[in-house]
Formats: C-alpha cells, structure tokens, sequence
C-alpha cells in the first residue's frame, strides 16, 4: 500500500526566513511525487513533481524539492518566504500505471511579519 | 485557457437527501479524477474516468456514491442519502491523458454539508 507522511501539522516563519517542509512516502515501486499547494478556498496547485532524473527538482514560486531514495523522503524547500506563501501544503506520491494520488495530511503554513 | 470548474461550490443537504455535485474538467483532458476532502485532512481519493471509462472506483466508501461521464468530458458525483459523514468538499481534478507522471488539475472544490 502505498503512503504519505507530513510529519508537521503546522509551521510558523518569518518572512524572509528559510522553509522546509518535511514528506515521507511508502512506495512499492518507483515513486512519482508531487508537491500541491491549496490556499483557502482555492483547488490544489501543483508546486513541483519529480519522476525521474535529476533528484533536485526546481518548481514554481522558488520552491524546491530533493528526492532521497535511501530516505523515502521529498522534502519541500524555499530559500526565503513571503507574506503569500501562507498556505496548506500536500505531498502526494503515485507511479507508473497507477494514476490516482495518495496525498498527506497536509502542513499549514503560517507567516509571521 | 478555462481551468475545472465544479457546482455548486457550497451545498448544504439535510440528512437523507440525494445530492449530485458537476465537474467540468479542463476540455480535452482525457482523465478525470475525483477526491474527497474532509476538514483538516488531505485529499482521498474516490475514482477515476478515463474518458466515460471508469476505470478505478476502489475510493467510494459505499454503494451510496456513484459517479458517471457518459460523454467523456462532464462528470456528476452523486450521493444518495446523505449521511453527516459525508461532510467534505468534493474535489475535481483532470489531466490530459491520465498517465501517472502528468499533473492533475483541480477545481475549486464542492464544499458539501448535510446536517
């Protein structure tokens, strides 16, 4: 079976202050892992996916990702924060021919001026 | 171009009443998905279409939830007697052809209440 753990329900920073965000996954196979962001009453945006290939994978609005199989961890990363990034965030994995998503808990992040 | 969008955003049912909830995936996009979203959690998911194909509904927590895309684009998520359990917002995602390593994209969600 196939899982997702976002071990922090909720994380406050300082604008300006570097992110993480922390996701680990069980996966029988080779993993497909996607970082969404939800905003309140907003759908899902996707941030980032890795599926092969280079394991630091770049996203939109700065974020980052580093795959680390050993691990069985794709942890979410941002250099600096701002006002906008206050948000839900999800990890998801899903693999080949398998197409739906198992998604996380989620981590709600706060940031504080 | 026009994301997915679902209707109606909010509905509020009472306990025992039939609900059907639409989804208009992005056009064009072969897969559709959709997932259930209960307060403080992350997405479940419920099933999935591959053009009016349902090819996965392992999510559906009962033989209450039915889903259907007789047409290959629009999809309708009926519920039939509600139960407060089932208190959640329906999410609606699609994807172009449904391949695992594609982005699904969501809508804005069905917040559904049945008191």
């Amino acid at each position: 079976a196939q899982s997702v753990t976002q071990p922090d329900i909720h994380i406050t920073v300082s604008e300006g202050a570097s992110l993480e965000l922390r996701c680990n996954y069980s996966y029988g196979a080779t993993p497909y892992l996607f970082w969404y962001v939800q905003s309140p009453g907003q759908g899902l945006q996707l941030l980032l996916k890795y599926f092969s290939g280079d394991t630091l994978v770049q996203g939109i609005k700065g974020f980052e990702a580093e795959f680390k199989r050993s691990q069985s961890s794709f942890n979410l990363r941002k250099p600096s924060v701002h006002w906008s990034d206050a948000a839900e965030y999800f990890c998801a994995v899903g693999g080949f021919g398998n197409e739906k998503l198992t998604f996380g808990t989620g981590t709600r992040l706060t940031i504080i001026p | 171009g026009a994301g997915v969008s679902q209707s109606p955003r909010y509905k509020v049912a009472k306990r025992g009443q039939d609900v059907a909830l639409r989804c208009d995936p992005i056009s064009g996009h072969v897969s559709l998905f959709w997932y259930q979203q209960a307060l403080g959690q992350g997405p479940e998911f419920l099933t999935y279409f591959q053009n009016e194909a349902q090819l996965d509904k392992s999510g559906l927590p009962s033989d209450r939830f039915f889903a259907e895309r007789p047409e290959g684009s629009v999809s309708t998520l009926k519920i039939q007697r509600t139960q407060q359990e089932d208190s959640a917002v329906y999410l609606c995602a699609s994807s172009p052809t449904g391949r695992g390593r594609e982005t699904q994209y969501f809508g804005p969600g069905t917040r559904l209440l049945v008191l």
